[in-house]
């Protein structure tokens, strides 16, 4: 069964203060990884997806890196509205397209 | 471009009541997942639908099924609510299924 953990539960940073999410997955086969971010009470909205060992994407202040156990997700000179619910999930070959999601990272970004 | 959409924003429903929450894919996406969120926790995969037919399900009873229309739009059923049916119950689509998928805001379900 695919399995997605993601570490910490709950990060607090200064504004500016760099740091890295944890997400650790065991799939058979990986589709592909997929982040993303979820504000109180609303939808997941997309971050990134990677899909091979060494592959990086970068948007704004996040950079998201992938190894074959786990990725991170990484961010620099963070601001107060980069406050939310980070959350990692992983698409098996055999799925059938669906994502098994870990239970977030709460990032909260003080000013 | 208009993005998922989701109804209605909440909704609250007693045990054993039955329930319909309803979709509406970004424009040109013929694949949409239901997932269910439980207060502290990731998403959870319901089912699936490809071109109207069922196309993958994860661990959740019979009495949760569901419904793709020819415009691409769905609906979530649940039946004889229990107390823990209560969560966010969100809506997800994608162009082809294999690729990245868009959530909509989701429908908070309150059973009492």
């Amino acid at each position: 069964e695919d399995q997605v953990t993601q570490s910490p539960e709950a990060l607090r940073l200064q504004e500016g203060e760099s740091s890295s999410l944890n997400c650790s997955y065991t799939v058979s086969g990986l589709r592909g990884l997929f982040w993303y971010r979820q504000d109180p009470g609303k939808g997941p909205e997309f971050l990134f997806t990677l899909y091979s060992a060494g592959e990086e994407k970068e948007k704004e202040r996040l950079k998201a890196t992938l190894t074959k156990k786990e990725s991170f997700l990484h961010i620099t000179a963070p601001k107060p509205e980069d406050s939310a619910t980070y959350l990692c999930a992983v698409q098996a070959v055999y799925s059938n397209y669906k994502l098994t999601f870990g239970k977030g990272t709460l990032l909260t970004v003080n000013p | 471009e208009t993005g998922v959409t989701q109804s209605p924003t909440h909704l609250i429903k007693t045990r054993g009541q039955q329930v319909t929450l309803r979709c509406s894919s970004q424009s040109g996406h013929n694949t949409v997942s239901w997932y269910q969120q439980a207060l502290g926790q990731g998403p959870q995969f319901i089912f699936q639908y490809y071109r109207e037919e069922e196309n993958g399900r994860g661990n959740f009873p019979p009495r949760f099924s569901g419904l793709q229309f020819p415009n691409y739009s769905s609906e979530l059923n649940v039946n004889a609510l229990e107390l823990d049916d209560s969560a966010l119950y969100l809506c997800a689509s994608s162009l082809t299924g294999f690729d990245e998928q868009y959530f909509g805001p989701g429908t908070r379900l309150t059973v009492t």
